[in-house]
C-alpha cells in the first residue's frame, strides 16, 4: 500500500513551459486535491476532485488544470509557467463523508518546483 | 474568510520540556479542526481531528485540545523525534474540500 505517490518530486522549469505534476493513490478514496506550500503562508487549495470526471477550483486555481478520469489519478497541468508558480506542491486525497471520512488528508511527499 | 493562527512561529525545548502550541481560528461553522505533523521534505501527516469545545485526544506525548477560539497541541516530556513543524487546519461548513491551514509551528527538541 504505496498510499498517495507524486512525481517528479523535483522539477526545474522556464518561464513559459508546460508540464504535469503526476499523482496517484491506492486507497480507493474518492476525494483528491492539490495544495501549494509556500515560505510563511499556510498550505493553499489549488483544485479538487469529488469523484471521477468531477473537479472544481480551489483558492488559488489561476494558471493550472487538472482533470480526474479515473479514482487512482489526479494529475495537476501548469499551463505556461511563471515564477510565481515557484513552490512545493502536495497532492492529498481523502474519504468521502459517506464512505466514513473525517476531513482527514493524507498527503503525498511534495514535488519541487522552480520556475526560472 | 476563515483565518487560523498559529504560535509561536518557531520553539525550542530541551528534551523533557513540556510545552504548548497555540492555534486560533475563525471560522463559519466549524465541521473540524485538525493537526499535523510536517518533517522537513515530507508531505503533512494526519495527527487529530476535533469537533466541538471541550474534546480532547492524545497520542503518545501528544494531547490536542479546542475551545470554542482555539486549540492547543500540548507535547508532555518531548523527545528528539519530536521536531518537526506541527499544523493546525479548519473545516468550515461550506464544503467538505474548504479547508484552511495555519502556518505552522516548528519545534526542535534538543537532547
Amino acid at each position: 500500500n504505496a498510499g498517495v505517490t507524486q512525481t517528479p518530486k523535483f522539477q526545474v522549469l522556464k518561464t513559459g513551459q508546460s508540464m504535469t505534476l503526476q499523482c496517484a493513490q491506492d486507497m480507493n478514496h474518492e476525494y483528491m486535491s492539490w495544495y501549494r506550500q509556500d515560505p510563511g503562508m499556510g498550505l493553499r487549495l489549488i483544485h479538487y476532485s469529488v469523484g471521477a470526471g468531477i473537479t472544481d477550483q480551489g483558492e488559488v486555481p489561476n494558471g493550472y488544470n487538472v482533470s480526474r478520469s479515473t479514482t487512482e489519478d489526479f494529475p495537476l497541468r501548469l499551463l505556461s509557467a511563471a515564477p510565481s508558480q515557484t513552490s512545493v506542491y502536495f497532492c492529498a486525497s481523502s474519504y468521502s463523508r459517506l464512505a466514513g471520512g473525517t476531513g482527514e488528508l493524507f498527503f503525498g511527499e511534495g514535488s519541487r518546483l522552480t520556475v526560472l | 474568510e476563515d483565518q487560523v493562527t498559529q504560535s509561536p512561529e518557531a520553539l525550542r525545548l530541551q528534551e523533557g520540556e513540556s510545552s504548548s502550541l497555540n492555534c486560533s481560528y475563525t471560522v463559519s461553522g466549524l465541521r473540524g479542526l485538525f493537526w499535523y505533523r510536517q518533517d522537513p521534505g515530507k508531505g503533512p501527516e494526519f495527527l487529530f481531528t476535533l469537533y466541538s469545545a471541550g474534546e480532547e485526544k492524545e497520542k503518545e506525548r501528544l494531547k490536542a485540545t479546542l475551545t470554542k477560539k482555539e486549540s492547543f497541541l500540548h507535547i508532555t516530556a518531548p523527545k528528539p523525534e519530536d521536531s518537526a513543524t506541527y499544523l493546525c487546519a479548519v473545516r468550515n461548513s461550506g464544503g467538505y474540500q474548504k479547508v484552511t491551514f495555519g502556518t505552522g509551528t516548528k519545534l526542535q527538541v534538543i537532547p
